[in-house]
């Protein structure tokens, strides 16, 4: 079975800095990738998502991520974090053929400090 | 148009106790799926409807199930209430046909607690 992993539960960076959150997927094939942001009490987000091609993805928000097929990850980027990014990330994929199935990882906390 | 609408947002019932959810997709979106979120199991997929059929269930036992209506709206019951239920429980929906993934929105969600 798929599984995805979010190996930093929290971090805090000041805002202004660059962020990179990480993600590792295990999957014997190229799944699709997401990522996906919540607020506190809110729904998710999509940030943005990989199905193939390019691997530098740009998504809303000022994010990208890089798929790197050789280290299964799936990091997601920011050069200069704002306050209101402070949130929970979520990474996920999903499977060719497994339908709108979605396996997440464990969510990286961000907090931003001013 | 309209986002994924999930209804009541907030709920709270004793163990022993069933709950009905309730979601509303996008206009024209046939897919609902539900995922239940807790902070020790983290998001979890339930099942996933399509033309009220279910073509996709995660791993969880019997007392979790679902429906889906000729108008697409979806819901799930959770009978014989334990405390490890409590969870946001969210929705989504998608407007594929396919079995390959088409792109989910997802509802606000409903809190549910269990006393």
């Amino acid at each position: 079975a798929q599984s995805v992993t979010q190996p930093d539960i929290h971090i805090t960076v000041s805002e202004g800095a660059s962020l990179e959150l990480r993600c590792n997927y295990s999957y014997g094939a190229t799944p699709y990738l997401f990522w996906y942001v919540q607020s506190p009490g809110q729904g998710l987000q999509l940030l943005l998502k990989y199905f193939s091609g390019d691997t530098l993805v740009q998504g809303i928000k000022g994010f990208e991520a890089e798929f790197k097929r050789s280290q299964s990850s799936f990091n997601l980027r920011k050069p200069s974090v704002h306050w209101s990014d402070a949130a929970e990330y979520f990474c996920a994929v999903a499977v060719t053929g497994g339908g709108n199935k979605l396996t997440f990882g464990t969510g990286t906390q961000l907090k931003v400090e001013l | 148009k309209a986002g994924v609408t999930q209804t009541p947002r907030y709920l709270i019932k004793t163990r022993g106790q069933q709950v009905t959810l309730s979601c509303s997709p996008i206009s024209g979106h046939r897919s609902v799926s539900w995922y239940q979120q807790t902070p020790g199991q983290g998001l979890q997929f339930l099942f996933e409807y399509f033309s009220e059929t279910q073509r996709n269930k995660g791993n969880f036992p019997g007392r979790f199930s679902g429906r889906q209506f000729s108008n697409s709206r979806s819901e799930m019951n959770v009978s014989t209430l334990e405390l490890g239920d409590s969870a946001l429980y969210l929705c989504a929906s998608s407007a594929g046909t396919a079995l390959s993934y088409n792109e989910q929105f997802f509802g606000p969600g409903t809190r549910l607690t269990v006393l």
